[in-house]
């Protein structure tokens, strides 16, 4: 079965721009949650999408959002990109079939912010 | 919110000596604890779970351990290898339903295996 994938690997991007990042669940999984992870901080959660809805959701500004389609592969976006912005983006899915549901996590997409 | 602390921020063993990583957290609501390991350029990687039910749990070389009354949990790698070397992440939720809950890390342990 494949895993979670992530694209792109890698962005560059200029303060005050947009983003968006994509990520492809395990097959059959219908939870994506995505983490910020810096240096600085850990990793964080941001949010959580179950059947194209947002379900749980971390403390982050609303410069930070995300979709989830009906295939279950989500984006997040993020407007008005800053320096402080930049960070490893990772998403994990679940199959939420079980209690407590495990997450597994893709490669990431390396966001620089300039 | 939910805290994890996690310690030691680095750990350097022997090869085939044993490694041991400790966290604490704080809200008792929280029944879910996750391990998972992270090598240089990779997402992080479940390597083993447990849940408030259990007080231990093994797979192979590695093991956890939970005692909901200090609230803290451990991991144990015995036999320790290179391929061990890694960044170890505890997390914590209370994965009460409503989908997948947000997980709260500790900060992550620095193992080295020294040859």
């Amino acid at each position: 079965k494949a895993g979670v994938t992530q694209t792109p690997r890698y962005l560059i991007k200029t303060r005050g721009q947009q983003v968006t990042l994509s990520c492809s669940p395990i097959s059959g999984h219908r939870s994506v949650s995505w983490y910020q992870q810096t240096p600085g901080q850990g990793l964080q959660f941001l949010f959580e999408y179950f059947s194209e809805t947002q379900r749980n959701k971390g403390n982050f500004p609303g410069r930070f959002s995300g979709r989830q389609f009906s295939n279950s592969r989500s984006e997040m976006n993020v407007s008005t990109l800053e320096l402080g912005d930049s960070a490893l983006y990772l998403c994990a899915s679940s199959s939420a079939t079980r209690l407590p549901y495990e997450q597994y996590f893709g490669p990431g997409t390396r966001l620089t912010v300039t | 919110g939910e805290n994890v602390e996690q310690h030691p921020s680095t750990l350097s063993v022997q090869e085939g000596d044993s490694a041991v990583i400790k966290c604490t957290y704080s809200d008792s609501a929280s029944n879910y604890f996750p391990w998972y390991k992270q090598e240089l350029g990779k997402g992080p990687q479940l390597i083993i779970d447990i849940r408030s039910n259990v007080g231990e749990k093994k797979d192979q070389r590695i093991a956890v351990t939970l005692n909901k009354t200090a609230k803290h949990f451990s991991l144990h790698i015995t036999e320790t290898q290179p391929e061990d070397s890694a960044v170890y992440f505890c997390a914590a939720s209370m994965g009460s339903g409503g989908g997948a809950d947000g997980l709260t890390f500790g900060k992550g342990t620095h193992l080295i295996i020294q040859p």
